[in-house]
C-alpha cells in the first residue's frame, strides 16, 4: 500500500521558475523524506524532515511539514533543465520499524 | 564502495520463466530492502533483511516471490513461473539502521523485468 499522495501528478514549467509539489500522508509519522528518480534510475534521497520541525532547507529545495494537516510541500526555487525528474514523498510510519512508504510521485519536467 | 549494485539491469525472459535478481548493499549497511516499481508508480516495499534475518516478508507478492540474504552481505531476489504482471522495475535499497528515527534508503540503479 502506498500512504503517501503527491500533488500534482505532473507539473511542467520553465527554467528560472519554482516547483512547488506537495505530498498527504494518512498515518502518524516519524518523519518525512523526498526522493527523486531520474527516468528508468534509482532514487536518490534529497532530505528529511522530523515530525517535530516545520520547515527545513537544503540548497534550493524547502520543505516543509504540517502534522495537523498530515501534509508536506516541496519548494524547488531557480529550477533548472536538470531538475527534471520524478519526485517522491516517502514517510517512516511511527512504529519505527516499519521501512519507507513511498506515494505515486510527481513528474516535473523543467522546459530550458 | 561504489554504493548499491544490482545485477542484472535489464532482464527480458519468457512467462513460465524462474529469474533471479542479485543486489549487492553497501558493505557497512545492516539493512537491505527489495521493493517493486510499476510504470508511473511509486516503489512498493516486498520485503526487508537485518544481517541475515528476514524481518518482514508478508508484502511479498505472491508464493512465487522469495529473498535470502545468507551471509548478511549481498542478497537476491527469486520470482518463480513468472508472469506479464510481473513485469517492473525491482530496486534494492540498504541502510545503516543505528539510526531508527532517521532511517535513510540508498537506492540501486534497479533491475528491469520484462516478461513476454
Amino acid at each position: 500500500s502506498q500512504q503517501g499522495e503527491e500533488d500534482p501528478q505532473a507539473l511542467s514549467i520553465q527554467e528560472g521558475e519554482n516547483a512547488t509539489m506537495n505530498c498527504s500522508y494518512k498515518t502518524s509519522i516519524n518523519n518525512l523524506q523526498w526522493y527523486r528518480q531520474n527516468s528508468g534510475r534509482g532514487l536518490v534521497h534529497l532530505i528529511l524532515i522530523r515530525s517535530n520541525e516545520r520547515e527545513k532547507h537544503s540548497g534550493r529545495l524547502r520543505v516543509t511539514l504540517d502534522t495537523s494537516k498530515k501534509s508536506s510541500s516541496l519548494l524547488i526555487t531557480a529550477s533548472r533543465a536538470a531538475d527534471t525528474a520524478s519526485y517522491f514523498c516517502a514517510t517512516v510510519p511511527y512504529s519505527g520499524n516499519t521501512p519507507l512508504v513511498f506515494g505515486k510521485g510527481t513528474r516535473l519536467s523543467v522546459i530550458a | 564502495d561504489t554504493g548499491v549494485s544490482q545485477d542484472p539491469r535489464h532482464k527480458i525472459t519468457k512467462r513460465g520463466q524462474n529469474v533471479t535478481f542479485r543486489c549487492d548493499p553497501i558493505s557497512e549497511h545492516n539493512r537491505l530492502y527489495w521493493y517493486r516499481q510499476t510504470l508511473g508508480q511509486g516503489p512498493e516495499f516486498l520485503t526487508y533483511f537485518q544481517n541475515e534475518a528476514q524481518l518482514e516478508k508478508s508484502r511479498l507478492l505472491s508464493d512465487r516471490f522469495s529473498a535470502e540474504r545468507p551471509k548478511g552481505s549481498f542478497s537476491t531476489l527469486e520470482i518463480q513461473r513468472t508472469e506479464q504482471g510481473d513485469s517492473a522495475m525491482y530496486l534494492c535499497a540498504s541502510s545503516n539502521q543505528r539510526d531508527t528515527y532517521n532511517l535513510v534508503l540508498t537506492f540501486g540503479a534497479g533491475s528491469r523485468l520484462t516478461v513476454l
